[in-house]
């Protein structure tokens, strides 16, 4: 079957820099998407990798590995409106998403 | 104005009712799909629509409907719901070719509780 792994929740300070894992078992492989969610409201995209490597955005910057089935997503400097959760899918052969069950990230001051 | 835009936003119904939930876009995409997202869950694909003439199951389908009345509009259909389609439903849109980034747009999501 397949399967998108990532933890449940993290914890991290404001003004930090935090590194959420995501791993994946799926048919095939046409790229890893990072998504972001505020409480209640609708995930927007912030990133995607489809070759190995980093891809940074400012603060955001996401990271594949694909011998590996991995990504990790890294936040730096965190700011409070960083509360939110990560969701990581993968885009299979078929091209249709698997969806990670997200990450929850509390930021305290 | 919001670029997909979900009605209603919060729904309460009862056990064998028929619900319709309502979306629609101006971002100008073909392709358009339905999600439902559950706690501790990933979200989980209901169906999609890459034109007005085609429809596809999902990974969920069982118990769902759709309808994609033009380009711009897809709705989704419990014909008699039930207390385990208590979700949170979002509609997103897709452009650009299949094998490139093809981001997805969401609604602001649809919260329907079934009693």
């Amino acid at each position: 079957g397949q399967n998108i792994d990532q933890p449940t929740e993290m914890t991290a300070t404001e003004g930090a820099i935090v590194q959420i894992n995501c791993t994946y078992q799926t048919s095939g492989f046409n790229g890893l998407f990072w998504y972001q969610q505020h409480a209640g409201e609708a995930p927007t995209f912030l990133s995607y990798n489809v070759l190995d490597g980093l891809e940074e955005k400012g603060r955001f910057s996401s990271f594949l590995s694909r011998s590996k089935g991995y990504s990790y997503l890294l936040l730096k400097e965190l700011q409070m409106k960083d509360s939110a959760s990560y969701l990581c899918a993968v885009r299979d052969s078929n091209y249709q998403l698997i969806w990670g069950a997200g990450t929850k990230l509390i930021i305290k001051p | 104005d919001a670029d997909v835009t979900q009605t209603p936003r919060n729904r309460i119904t009862k056990t064998g009712k028929r619900i319709m939930l309502e979306c629609s876009q101006t971002k100008g995409h073909d392709r358009m799909y339905w999600y439902r997202q559950d706690p501790g869950l990933g979200l989980r694909l209901i169906y999609y629509s890459f034109d007005v003439k085609d429809i596809n199951k999902g990974e969920i389908s069982d118990g769902y409907s759709v309808s994609r009345q033009a380009q711009a509009k897809f709705s989704l259909s419990l014909e008699s719901a039930i207390p385990n389609q208590t979700a949170l439903y979002f509609c997103a849109t897709s452009g650009g070719t299949l094998s490139g980034a093809n981001v997805l747009t969401f609604g602001a999501g649809s919260r329907l509780t079934v009693l």
